[in-house]
């Protein structure tokens, strides 16, 4: 079974500063990485998935995520962020059955 | 498409009450999912439905029971609520078998007192 850990839990920056969000997985057979991301009061919502091929995986609003196998990590970034990108961001991972796992969360304030 | 719609949105109850919690989906998805999410510990899936007519238990069952009613619609029943089940609830459905993301509702939000 995986567990996700995502190693920040409070993650505050400047509006237009860039953002690094830390993801590490633990699984012993290959497995699907997503990003989801919860504005205030919502669901979650798809940011970026890595399922195969490059890397290097490009999301909404400007995310982008690598997939690192030799680490067992998927960082997500974003070089430039803005007020509305303050949220909670969760890390899941999946392997070859129904279930997602996910990480407890990293809360990102944006500040002016 | 209206996606994944959960009802309601908010309930208080009291201890030793019952409640169901009623989830729909219009994306013609054959998954279909319950989560609990509380501060600092992520979303942890209750049950699962793979397809419709079958259940499964996930991280977090007991105190829950779910009926998958067709394709469309996953319940999560509560027969007797206890304070440790105040949470926000997240329904959500997914298509491919393996590699599709789950949409997720807007959840509801449960207190038991």
């Amino acid at each position: 079974a995986q567990s996700v850990t995502q190693l920040d839990s409070q993650v505050p920056v400047f509006e237009e500063a860039p953002v690094e969000l830390r993801c590490n997985y633990s699984s012993s057979v290959s497995v699907y990485l997503f990003w989801y991301v919860q504005y205030p009061n919502q669901g979650l919502q798809l940011l970026l998935k890595y399922l195969s091929g490059s890397t290097l995986v490009k999301g909404i609003n400007g995310f982008e995520a690598e997939f690192n196998k030799s680490q067992t990590s998927f960082h997500l970034r974003k070089p430039s962020v803005h007020i509305s990108d303050t949220a909670e961001y969760f890390c899941a991972v999946r392997e070859n059955d129904y279930k997602l796992s996910f990480g407890a969360g990293t809360t990102v304030t944006v500040r002016a | 498409n209206a996606g994944v719609t959960q009802t309601p949105k908010f309930q208080v109850l009291k201890t030793g009450q019952s409640m169901t919690l009623q989830c729909a989906q219009d994306m013609n998805h054959n998954s279909m999912y319950w989560y609990r999410q509380d501060p600092g510990m992520g979303l942890r899936l209750i049950y699962y439905s793979a397809s419709e007519g079958t259940t499964d238990k996930g991280e977090v069952p007991n105190g829950y029971n779910v009926s998958r009613l067709n394709k469309r619609e996953f319940s999560l029943r509560l027969e007797s609520a206890a304070p440790s089940q105040t949470s926000v609830y997240f329904c959500a459905s997914s298509g491919l078998r393996y590699a599709a993301e789950q949409y997720f509702g807007p959840g509801t939000r449960l207190t038991v007192t």
